[in-house]
């Protein structure tokens, strides 16, 4: 079964750090590059990182820039999402999604059920 | 945060028919970026419906379409169903971020 489960959310106060993982399942890792989206509560979707098959190239939204790290570890099938720098805005259920690709096409498939991140003091 | 706008719900009866807008801008759907539309049931995560604006990945009914017009694309669903009721949101890329895009979701209730 195609799956991706993250772990390592939770609460923390402004400023600290988190580190988010995801394991992956059931598809060949290495061959595609992985997303991280969040959803704040009441909020709709949003695309926070992305990074290539490699590791090489990595892309962040503005609004996490500079204090969100992506990496990957394709050995092992999985990712990760350094979180420095907290702030209470970045309270969201954060997923992890596979970004698939046939021809012009692609699309976020599988999708993992996502770990809660809760910054408050 | 969500670039894309959708209605927050739309309702209909078993067997009719229900639509879903999802309006962007010139930097994303108006662009040419495709569209893909997603499904999401209390408790399960995202599925897709719809990718390339039109294109229906296997073993989603083709009572499922979508379109897409200048910068807006749209969800049909015919003969709606009591297992239809969900979370629906539609996605694409927007070069002026540059980055991925997502709509805000619309409910989908069946009478």
């Amino acid at each position: 079964e195609v799956q991706l489960v993250e772990s390592g959310g939770g609460l923390v106060k402004p400023g600290g750090s988190l580190r988010l993982s995801c394991a992956a399942s059931g598809f060949t890792f290495s061959s595609y590059t992985l997303t991280w989206v969040r959803q704040a509560p009441g909020k709709g979707l949003e695309w926070v990182s992305s990074i290539s098959v490699t590791g090489s190239y990595t892309y962040y939204a503005d609004s996490v820039k500079g204090r969100f790290t992506i990496s990957r570890d394709n050995p092992k099938n999985s990712l990760y999402l350094e979180m420095n720098s907290l702030r209470a805005e970045d309270t969201a259920l954060y997923y992890c999604a596979n970004l698939m690709a046939s021809g012009p096409y692609n699309w976020f498939d599988p999708w993992g059920q996502g770990t809660l991140v809760t910054v408050s003091s | 945060h969500s670039v894309l706008t959708q209605p927050p719900s739309v309702s209909g009866a078993p067997g009719q028919r229900v639509t879903i807008s999802c309006t962007g801008s010139s930097s994303n759907i108006g662009a040419g970026y495709d569209v893909q539309w997603y499904q999401k049931l209390p408790g399960t995560v995202p599925k897709l419906l719809i990718y390339g604006n039109t294109n229906r990945p296997s073993g989603v009914p083709d009572r499922i379409s979508g379109s897409k017009s200048g910068t807006s694309a749209s969800l049909a669903i015919a003969g709606l169903q009591a297992e239809d009721e969900a979370e629906y949101f539609c996605q694409s890329y927007d070069s002026s971020l540059p980055g991925y895009v997502f709509g805000t979701e619309t409910k989908v209730t069946v009478l």
